[in-house]
């Protein structure tokens, strides 16, 4: 298995809901990574999970809560989130961190 | 801190061969990767190098010089369905991420 999925594929929410985003990835990669893309931009880092510990949170603010729940899975929990947020969520993963890095399909964000 | 320079825009006509550089400034420098990227999808892994020289996949290589902090993404025999953003990264061996170029939208035409 070489690839990483990502669940759901579109999602449309409310300022007040709460949703979780799903990753997964069976190549035994040690570090997964959450990215934010806007349109014509390039991707931008909010959170690195190596050997499943959070060891970089770029400043992200709180209504983004990441979790690891064991070496293959990543979320991202989402709670009053704001339309600005709307954009395409990646998750990806490589073998060490800092290494290439491999991509899910993505999730396409949309806050309403 | 890190940063990357890449050609905001490159235009080539069907059959041809283009090159898109990169420049980086990182420390402690780890590898330098490509991706592409199609307009509505993700980004997916093209090639990547950790040391100087030149790899070949298929259509794509890519190149690195770790002296002169420079790389390049070399893409022959073009097909229209190569038109998407290209985006180089650099890794550091102090750090437990990638940074991005500001990616490089390449246009094929026939």
């Amino acid at each position: 298995d070489t690839e990483v999925t990502q669940t759901p594929k579109h999602l449309v929410m409310g300022m007040t809901n709460k949703k979780s985003l799903k990753c997964e990835q069976h190549m035994g990669h040690r570090a997964m990574y959450w990215y934010k893309q806007k349109a014509k931009k390039p991707p931008e880092l909010m959170f690195v999970y190596s050997y499943e510990k959070l060891s970089i949170n770029e400043s992200v603010p709180s209504r983004f809560s990441p979790e690891c729940p064991n070496s293959s899975l990543l979320n991202l929990h989402l709670h009053a989130l704001q339309p600005e947020d709307s954009a395409l969520y990646l998750c990806a993963s490589s073998q060490d961190p800092g290494d290439r890095q491999f991509f899910g399909p993505g999730t396409r964000l949309t806050v309403l | 801190g890190q940063s990357l320079e890449q050609p905001s825009e490159v235009t080539a006509v069907e059959g041809a061969i283009v090159q898109i550089n990169c420049t980086y400034q990182t420390s402690g420098f780890y590898g330098l990767s490509w991706y592409q990227q199609h307009d509505g999808g993700a980004p997916t892994f093209l090639s990547y190098n950790a040391l100087d020289g030149l790899e070949e996949t298929g259509r794509f290589s890519s190149f690195l010089s770790r002296s002169d902090s420079y790389g390049y993404l070399l893409l022959q025999e073009l097909q229209m369905k190569d038109s998407a953003s290209y985006f180089c990264a650099v890794g550091n061996n102090a750090g437990n991420m990638l940074t991005f170029g500001g990616g490089t939208r390449l246009m094929v035409k026939p």
